[in-house]
């Protein structure tokens, strides 16, 4: 079985700061990794997706996240955040066998203040 | 390319009536899945098609909750009775399975309310 675990519910930041949004994951077979956002009264959008390949991969609205095996963590990063950015983040993950459902942390509330 | 459809958007019910959510996957997903959102938590499945064969209902309260997939499209859920626990978002996503990572689309929910 597979969990995972948003260590933050609620980030507060200023305009044009940087943000983490930290994500840790725990499963004993292989998963793919995701970030979802969610802005208010509407579904979820993929930010980004982790296969395989490099641990560092770009999403859209200039986020990236980092896949780390072995602390089993993947991180959401933006360098420089927007008002636009105000949301809930899901991170998510599923097993790689094809049409697994996804398992999802309990999410992240942004909130980007001018 | 359309997305995926849900109707209502919002529901408002009384404790023990039932009510009904439609879903229409994005066209040529043959997988689709129900999720419950409650306020405050990630989504959490209910159901999953594949085709109009049910995949997997392991999380499904089958004493109140039912699901189908008529024809391999359109999916309808229901709650009968409704509970005051039943309120939350109800997502519907829809997937094709073709190659990795097997990306799931999403609806914009049914919120539904039970007074």
């Amino acid at each position: 079985a597979q969990s995972v675990t948003q260590l933050d519910s609620q980030v507060p930041v200023f305009e044009e700061a940087p943000v983490e949004l930290r994500c840790n994951y725990s499963s004993s077979v292989s998963v793919y990794l995701f970030w979802y956002v969610q802005y208010p009264n509407q579904g979820l959008q993929l930010l980004l997706k982790y296969l395989s390949g490099s641990t560092l991969v770009k999403g859209i609205n200039g986020f990236e996240a980092e896949f780390n095996k072995s602390q089993t963590s993947f991180h959401l990063r933006k360098p420089s955040v927007h008002i636009s950015d105000t949301a809930e983040y899901f991170c998510a993950v599923s097993e790689i066998r094809a049409g697994t459902a996804l398992i999802f942390g309990k999410g992240t509330t942004l909130s980007v203040s001018s | 390319e359309a997305g995926v459809a849900q109707s209502p958007r919002y529901k408002i019910i009384e404790k023990r009536q039932s009510v009904a959510f439609w879903c229409n996957p994005i066209s040529g997903h043959a997988t689709l899945y129900w999720y419950q959102q409650i306020l405050g938590q990630g989504p959490k499945l209910l159901i999953q098609f594949q085709n109009n064969g049910v995949v997997d209902d392991s999380q499904l309260p089958k004493d109140r909750f039912s699901a189908e997939r008529l024809k391999g499209v359109d999916s309808t859920l229901k709650i009968q009775p409704a509970k005051l626990e039943d309120s939350a978002v109800y997502l519907c996503a829809s997937s094709l399975l073709v190659q990795p990572p097997y990306e799931q689309y999403f609806g914009p929910g049914t919120r539904l309310t039970v007074t």
